[in-house]
């Protein structure tokens, strides 16, 4: 198993730019979900899904689109990037079950920087 | 008031030292714990959940304390190798559907 996986590692964008990061997962997780990690603050939750079709906000959603066709991608766009979004995302996913103690995988991150 | 607040560190550390880092959390419904670990420019990996009756994974022990809302780790006979980003994490409850909430992490540094 390839786990979770992103794409790309390193991103330069210019202010006003659109992109999308990529996110995979082959382990057939019904939960996918999307954090920024920047100095001092932690990770911080952007979107979440609980499935194909399914997506909804978490803490830190402005200025971030996501889908949900399959359930194995979960891309993370951004329509026109500012300075304020230069960070670090993690692609994360896990089962959707009734264990708390469920554990979530991360993928490698996104290294992104907007000028 | 942030939902999880560790330790600010860092915390340099000698070679077999024992090292303990604490976390509170303001959610009381909060359902599970977890001390996940994150070394330089990676990715966040799962260290140890921490369970109510406390719990040990050689080295490393974690302890909850539900009613202070309380969560630490012990960390003895410190190696190189443990020096990393330690992120105290929370899980909600409810319909949460399983969000994870994070602590702004310690980092720890063993040296020679």
């Amino acid at each position: 198993n390839a786990g979770v996986t992103q794409t790309p590692k390193f991103q330069v964008l210019k202010t006003g730019q659109s992109m999308t990061l990529q996110c995979a997962q082959d382990m057939n997780h019904e939960y996918m979900s999307w954090y920024r990690q920047d100095p001092g603050m932690g990770l911080r939750l952007i979107h979440y899904s609980v499935g194909a079709g399914i997506t909804d906000q978490g803490e830190v959603p402005n200025g971030y689109n996501v889908s949900r066709s399959t359930t194995e991608d979960f891309p993370l766009r951004l329509l026109s990037a500012a300075p304020s979004q230069t960070s670090v995302y993690f692609c994360a996913s896990s089962y959707l079950t009734s264990d708390p103690y469920n554990e979530q995988f991360f993928g490698p991150g996104t290294r992104l920087t907007v000028l | 008031r942030k939902e999880v607040e560790q330790d600010p560190g860092p915390f340099n550390v000698p070679e077999g030292a024992t090292v303990a880092f604490n976390c509170t959390y303001s959610n009381s419904a909060s359902q599970s714990f977890f001390w996940y670990r994150q070394d330089c420019r990676k990715e966040p990996k799962l260290l140890m959940s921490v369970y109510s009756s406390g719990n040990e994974d050689g080295r490393f022990t974690a302890q909850l304390n539900r009613a202070s809302q309380y969560i630490s780790l012990l960390i003895r006979d410190s190696k190189l190798s443990d020096s990393a980003t330690y992120l105290c994490v929370v899980r909600g409850g409810g319909t949460s559907y399983g969000k994870l909430t994070f602590g702004q992490g310690t980092i720890l540094t063993v040296h020679p």
